[in-house]
């Protein structure tokens, strides 16, 4: 089935541990993003990636990393996690950055 | 930075009507999104406008004025599955999404 792919589901993370979140899509979507989600302050936009090759910095991207080596994966690094960083983290894709943006079942986060 | 209010929460009854109300301040507007988002699940896509007027999609509908900087999305003949949260999402001139905190409706029997 076609779609967006997250992994893992869900993590317990000690602080000062480097984690990488994965995420693969296969519909060929050129644009691809990083969320996480808080609670009351909604979904804030970590990186993006509007193709292959090419990155951007969102609204809180300190402490995350990202790379764009192929058009379907696109993985979020925590250098060295700490526990303002637990959160739920949302994957999404886009058509390109003018279409509606899918999104990933998301991987929950917890830092320790 | 971007500014997006909606309100935390509405109640309503099962048929009834709902309009979740959205306003916002943006650097530029190249559009503005409506999703839902039911509990511990993935957001989905429900409507799109970028042109002042009236989308109407099935039992939803969305609504824009673009010099009021004022959204709505109407959820007509509600049902249970209906209960959710609803983010209003609007894209800046770097066409980047910033997202609302998002509205929780709650459809009672």
């Amino acid at each position: 089935i076609a779609g967006i792919t997250q992994a893992p589901t869900s993590q317990i993370l000690a602080a000062g541990r480097r984690m990488t979140l994965r995420c693969t899509q296969d519909m060929r979507h050129n644009a691809m993003y990083w969320y996480r989600q808080d609670l009351g302050l909604g979904l804030r936009l970590i990186h993006y990636s509007n193709t292959a090759g090419t990155t951007g910095k969102g609204e809180v991207p300190d402490g995350y990393s990202v790379s764009r080596a192929n058009t379907d994966d696109f993985p979020l690094t925590l250098a060295s996690a700490v526990p303002s960083q637990t959160s739920v983290y949302f994957c999404a894709s886009s058509l390109d950055s003018n279409q509606p943006q899918h999104f990933g079942d998301g991987t929950r986060l917890s830092i320790l | 930075g971007q500014n997006i209010d909606q309100p935390t929460e509405m109640t309503a009854t099962e048929g009834a009507i709902v309009q979740i109300n959205c306003t916002y301040q943006t650097s530029g507007f190249n559009g503005l999104f409506w999703y839902q988002q039911h509990a511990g699940e993935a957001p989905t896509f429900l409507s799109y406008n970028v042109l002042d007027g009236l989308e109407e999609k099935g039992r939803f509908s969305s609504f824009l004025s673009r010099s009021k900087g004022y959204s709505y999305l109407l959820l007509k003949e509600l049902q249970m599955k209906d209960s959710a949260s609803y983010l209003c999402a609007v894209r800046d001139g770097d066409y980047k999404l910033s997202f609302g905190a998002g509205t929780t409706v709650t459809v009672r029997a």
